[in-house]
């Protein structure tokens, strides 16, 4: 079954970079995605990665994918506090029927 | 505009009275989603619509159903809430390989 983990907290300074990692267990994955969401919000998605490829890059996110160590990132280039939010990688495995397993999120936080 | 629309946004119940969430969207998506998240926990899934198709989660409970009459309108139905089952309700569509859009949600209390 799919099994998507990712460490609970983070904490930058203003203008440095966040890398907000991400794993899972399925190896037949098709899509990885990343998703922000805002307190009492619903979930926005940011960006996305499809399973054959290494890394994606855009704007200010860069999206990198180890399939070998089924290992996904987020980096956030020149952090604002605007993104001060919990960031989701979320899996979508072939044959579920577009099924989507989310991971536990990361609470990003911001320090001006 | 919002083209996944969640009503209500808040729900109040009392313990073991029926409530009905709904979602409708604009997007003409085939697949339509029902998560539960308690206090930004990680999203769960309870069920998903592939078109008509009823794809239940093994460890969806019974007191959780659904219904799609239509491309546009899915139903999340709880029969009897618990206190337990306050939380918030995200429903989501996908075109498939676009990542599924949120709506806004529904935040359900039971007292």
């Amino acid at each position: 079954g799919e099994d998507v983990e990712q460490s609970l907290f983070l904490s930058v300074r203003e203008g440095d970079s966040s890398v907000i990692n991400c794993t899972y267990t399925d190896s037949s994955s098709t899509y990885l995605y990343w998703y922000k969401q805002e307190p009492g919000a619903g979930l926005q998605l940011l960006t996305y990665i499809f399973s054959n490829m290494d890394m994606k890059q855009d704007q200010r996110l860069t999206v990198l994918l180890n399939k070998k160590d089924k290992h996904l990132s987020l980096r956030i280039a020149d952090t604002q506090t605007g993104d001060s939010a919990i960031y989701f990688c979320a899996e979508e495995v072939a044959g579920g029927y577009q099924k989507v397993t989310f991971g536990t999120g990361t609470k990003l936080q911001v320090i001006p | 505009d919002a083209m996944v629309i969640q009503n209500p946004r808040y729900q109040v119940t009392q313990f073991g009275k029926p409530v009905t969430l709904s979602c409708s969207q604009t997007l003409n998506h085939n697949v339509m989603y029902w998560y539960q998240q308690k206090s930004s926990q990680a999203p769960k899934l309870l069920f998903h619509y592939y078109d008509k198709d009823f794809n239940n989660e093994a460890d969806t409970p019974d007191n959780f159903q659904s219904r799609r009459p239509n491309t546009s309108f899915c139903f999340l139905d709880i029969r009897s809430p618990g206190l337990g089952d306050a939380a918030m309700y995200l429903c989501a569509t996908s075109a498939g390989g676009l990542g599924p859009s949120f709506g806004e949600g529904s935040w359900l209390t039971v007292v």
